[in-house]
């Protein structure tokens, strides 16, 4: 079974300083990996999406993210935070091979840009 | 292209009565996912429907229960509703099986039950 973990709850930036948000997997097969956003009161808006490639993926809003295989991590990173990107962060997996479109998500981590 | 449409977004419950709600897809998706999020639990995935059949479940009671019609729109319904169901529901909606999936689920807003 796939899962994700996100060890922080929260993550505490000053704003024009680098954001990160942790998250590692696990799947028995080739993961496709996921990040989404999610606001007060909203759905979950998609952020980026690693499936197969280049390990450094680009995604909306100024987000990147980088797959690493060997310690299991896709770890969302975004080099200058706005005080607007404070809001609930979700990494997920999916597992390729297994043919389901099941996505496991962690709990998310609440990220607060201080102005 | 409009996105997924989920409603009602917001609805009150007293326990032990039952809630429907509703989910239409973007237009041309197949698969329809439904989970629950709950600031205790998270998100947990409830099911998902492609093509009028339910493909996947997960671990809840069956007091939830869901469908799909052929226009692709689906609907969920909680029996005998418990305090504990308070939570946003959302429903996504993918395009499995076609060159142009690329796996991500794209979310609806929510429906916020709340049950007193």
């Amino acid at each position: 079974a796939q899962s994700v973990a996100q060890p922080e709850d929260q993550v505490n930036v000053a704003e024009g300083n680098p954001l990160t948000v942790k998250c590692t997997y696990s799947v028995s097969g080739n993961p496709y990996l996921f990040w989404y956003v999610q606001y007060p009161n909203r759905g979950l808006q998609f952020l980026l999406k690693y499936i197969t490639g280049d390990n450094l993926v680009k995604g909306s809003y100024g987000f990147e993210a980088e797959f690493n295989k060997s310690q299991t991590s896709f770890h969302l990173k975004k080099p200058s935070a706005l005080v607007s990107d404070s809001a609930l962060y979700f990494c997920a997996v999916r597992d390729y091979d297994d043919g389901n479109n099941r996505l496991a998500f962690g709990k998310g981590n609440q990220v607060v840009v201080i102005p | 292209k409009a996105g997924v449409t989920q409603t009602p977004r917001y609805l009150i419950k007293t326990r032990g009565q039952q809630v429907t709600l509703s989910c239409s897809p973007i237009s041309g998706h197949r698969s329809v996912s439904w989970y629950q999020q709950t600031p205790g639990q998270g998100l947990q995935f409830l099911f998902e429907y492609f093509s009028e059949t339910q493909r996947n479940k997960g671990n809840f009671p069956g007091r939830f229960s869901g469908r799909q019609f052929s226009n692709s729109r689906s609907e969920m319904n909680v029996s005998t509703l418990e305090l504990g169901d308070s939570a946003l529901y959302l429903c996504a909606s993918s395009s499995p099986g076609t060159a142009s999936n690329t796996g991500e689920l794209f979310f609806g807003e929510g429906s916020r039950l709340t049950v007193l």
